[in-house]
């Protein structure tokens, strides 16, 4: 099966602008997971989707925001970007909830 | 922010020799899981120990749970230099929701 694939992987982007982030889950995944990853605050949840309903949600402000698709697909969108947004960003897929796939993640720099 | 914390926050060892870092939580530990990351890039999930474990194995790998102390400890046995990563522990929240701890680097010198 081919793993989890996540477009782009890097994202060069101004502050102010916006960006999309695409995760291409396992075939036969119909949960997908984000984690925003930095340097200080490590490895974060900022949501879940499954069958295109949002379950849980972490600690972000409204600027980040996604959805899921009915062939599993999802997208994760963060607006008016800051410098802070800056991180890797994980897309991860499961079939159950104890073990996770994680995709190769996106770089997103905002200058 | 996190709710795990791992120590050592960096080791350096030599080919064949082991290692051990460990998880301790603020909270309950629920399912932990150990991941291991290379180099700034996607995760791989290493072992799971269910709350009602005690120790399990995993090839070369060995985990241990203490749910009275809120840790777990991971053991890598004869490392090689391959094992360089990142490793990290994960408590399950429900809803595929991972809370992470701040992570082990391992370096293992040839």
């Amino acid at each position: 099966k081919a793993g989890v694939t996540q477009t782009p992987r890097y994202l060069i982007k101004t502050r102010g602008q916006q960006v999309t982030l695409s995760c291409s889950p396992i075939s036969g995944h119909r949960s997908v997971s984000w984690y925003q990853q930095t340097p200080g605050q490590g490895l974060q949840f900022l949501f879940e989707y499954f069958s295109e309903t949002q379950r849980n949600k972490g600690n972000f402000p409204g600027r980040f925001s996604g959805r899921q698709f009915s062939n599993s697909r999802s997208e994760m969108n963060v607006s008016t970007l800051e410098l802070g947004d800056s991180a890797l960003y994980l897309c991860a897929s499961s079939v159950d909830r104890y073990e996770q796939y994680f995709g190769p993640g996106t770089r997103l720099t905002v200058t | 922010s996190q709710q795990g914390e791992e120590d050592p926050q960096a080791l350096s060892i030599q080919e064949g020799e082991n290692a051990t870092m460990n998880c301790s939580n603020k909270t309950s530990i629920n399912n932990l899981q150990w991941y291991r990351q290379n180099s700034g890039r996607g995760l791989v999930h290493l072992i799971l120990i269910r709350s009602n474990e005690r120790e399990k194995h995993s090839g070369r790998l060995r985990v241990t749970l203490d749910t009275s102390k809120k840790s777990s400890s991971l053991l890598i046995t004869a490392s090689r230099a391959a094992d360089t990563a990142s490793y990290f522990c994960a408590t399950d929240e429900g809803f595929q929701k991972l809370v992470f701890g701040t992570g082990t680097r391992l370096l293992v010198s040839p």
